[in-house]
């Protein structure tokens, strides 16, 4: 089967950088990817990984070492309105398996 | 223009009632799905459906059934709706052209039941 992990929790301040991690076991990997939720909204697609090094897009970066089963998603120049729910995710058939998430939490 | 749309927004209803929710995208996308999001933010798949197949979270109760009029709809119907339904469902769908196109998947806005 397919789990992850990530932190529950993040908190920081505007400006500030921040790295939130994800370890995933899975039976066949196609690729870790990362979902942005705000509170009451959708989750939004943010990036995906399928080979190992890093994937800038603007502020956000994310990052995958297939080999140690983990991977990263870097929040660069912080903003309050980057406070949401993050999730990572695993394909496993079709669909998406996430993580539990983790509630980041930017404030002034 | 919405690319996934979900009805309705918001659903009370009791215990035992049977329900529907209606999902639509207008993406041109092959795959659709159905997710529950419990209390704890915990995003689970329920189904994921193309016009070739259905596949099914085994975990998922059989008061659960998709239907599919068409590629570009996707209902969720729910019989005798007990109180531990009540969560967040969203629909989500993706284009099956690539492994980056699954992993990109669109999610409607969602659709808050209260099971009373």
């Amino acid at each position: 089967g397919q789990s992850l992990e990530q932190p529950s929790e993040v908190t920081a301040v505007e400006g500030a950088i921040v790295q939130i991690n994800c370890t995933y076991q899975t039976s066949g990997f196609y690729g870790l990817s990362w979902y942005q939720q705000h509170d009451g909204g959708a989750p939004t697609f943010l990036s995906y990984n399928a080979l190992d090094g890093l994937e800038e897009t603007g502020r956000f970066s994310s990052f995958l070492s297939r080999s140690d089963s983990y991977g990263y998603l870097l929040l660069q120049e912080l903003q309050m309105k980057d406070s949401a729910s993050y999730f990572c995710a695993v394909r496993a058939g079709t669909a998406l398996i996430f993580g539990k998430g983790t509630t980041l939490s930017v404030s002034s | 223009d919405t690319a996934v749309s979900q009805t309705p927004k918001y659903l009370v209803t009791q215990m035992g009632n049977d329900k529907s929710i209606k999902c639509e995208q207008n993406l041109g996308h092959d795959t659709m799905y159905w997710y529950k999001q419990d209390s704890k933010k915990f995003l689970k798949i329920m189904f994921s459906y193309n016009n070739k197949e259905l596949i099914i979270n085994e975990t998922v109760p059989n008061r659960f059934s998709p239907k599919s009029p068409d590629k570009a709809h996707l209902n969720l119907h729910i019989n005798s709706l007990e109180l531990g339904d009540s969560a967040v469902y969203f629909c989500a769908s993706s284009q099956d052209a690539s492994r980056r196109r699954y992993n990109e998947q669109f999610f409607g806005p969602g659709t808050r039941l209260t099971v009373l």
